[in-house]
């Protein structure tokens, strides 16, 4: 069955304290794996897609890579506007057009 | 830009009401989703549709149903609301796996 678990639950940050959070996957056969960001009361907003092991993307302050067992999600000098919850998502063969979604990692970045 | 359209943002139901939340997209997309996210518990699939007039249960559809009679239409339909149904509902539309949400209903329930 696959399964996304997201580390740490929740994770407080001085402004410019760079850091990252961890996305743990176990499917089968990766299709893709997805990252969003989620302000309260708000519906999640996409961010990146990663399609394969050693892949990387970049936006902003954000970076995210790809091994075959987890994905991290890198902030580099977070500005309180990066505060948000943060979910991961993955795609695989067996569960045709289903995503699984992670838990989620609550950040907040204070000034 | 893609879009996705839920018709209310905060929405107030006695119990026992039939409450119907309609989801908009405007991409063409063939799959369509409805998820309610409840605080500890995550994302959680209801219902969701590969196609006009096609719907698949997710993991907790007990109280719900769903229908898309156009395909860029998909309403879901709680046939009597209860309290434990109060939540926030995520309506989400997809293409190459990525999801594309909805701003999201928040139901409350009296």
């Amino acid at each position: 069955e696959d399964q996304v678990t997201q580390s740490p639950e929740a994770l407080r940050l001085q402004e410019g304290e760079s850091s990252s959070l961890n996305c743990s996957y176990t499917v089968s056969g990766l299709r893709g794996l997805f990252w969003y960001r989620q302000d309260p009361g708000k519906g999640p907003e996409f961010l990146f897609t990663l399609y394969s092991a050693g892949e990387e993307k970049e936006k902003e302050r954000l970076k995210a890579t790809l091994t075959k067992k987890e994905s991290f999600l890198h902030i580099t000098a977070p500005k309180p506007e990066d505060s948000a919850t943060y979910l991961c998502a993955v795609w695989g063969e067996t569960s045709y057009d289903k995503v699984i979604f992670g838990p989620g990692t609550s950040l907040s970045v204070i000034p | 830009d893609v879009k996705v359209t839920q018709s209310s943002r905060y929405l107030v139901k006695r119990t026992g009401e039939k409450v119907f939340l309609e989801c908009v997209q405007d991409m063409d997309h063939e799959n369509m989703f409805w998820y309610r996210q409840d605080p500890g518990l995550g994302l959680r699939l209801i219902y969701f549709s590969y196609d006009v007039k096609m719907k698949e249960k997710g993991d907790i559809p007990e109280g719900y149903s769903v229908s898309r009679e156009k395909k860029e239409r998909f309403s879901l339909i709680l046939e009597s609301a209860s309290t434990n149904q109060t939540s926030m509902y995520l309506c989400a539309s997809q293409v190459r796996g990525g999801y594309t949400f909805g701003s999201g209903t928040r139901l409350t329930v009296v």
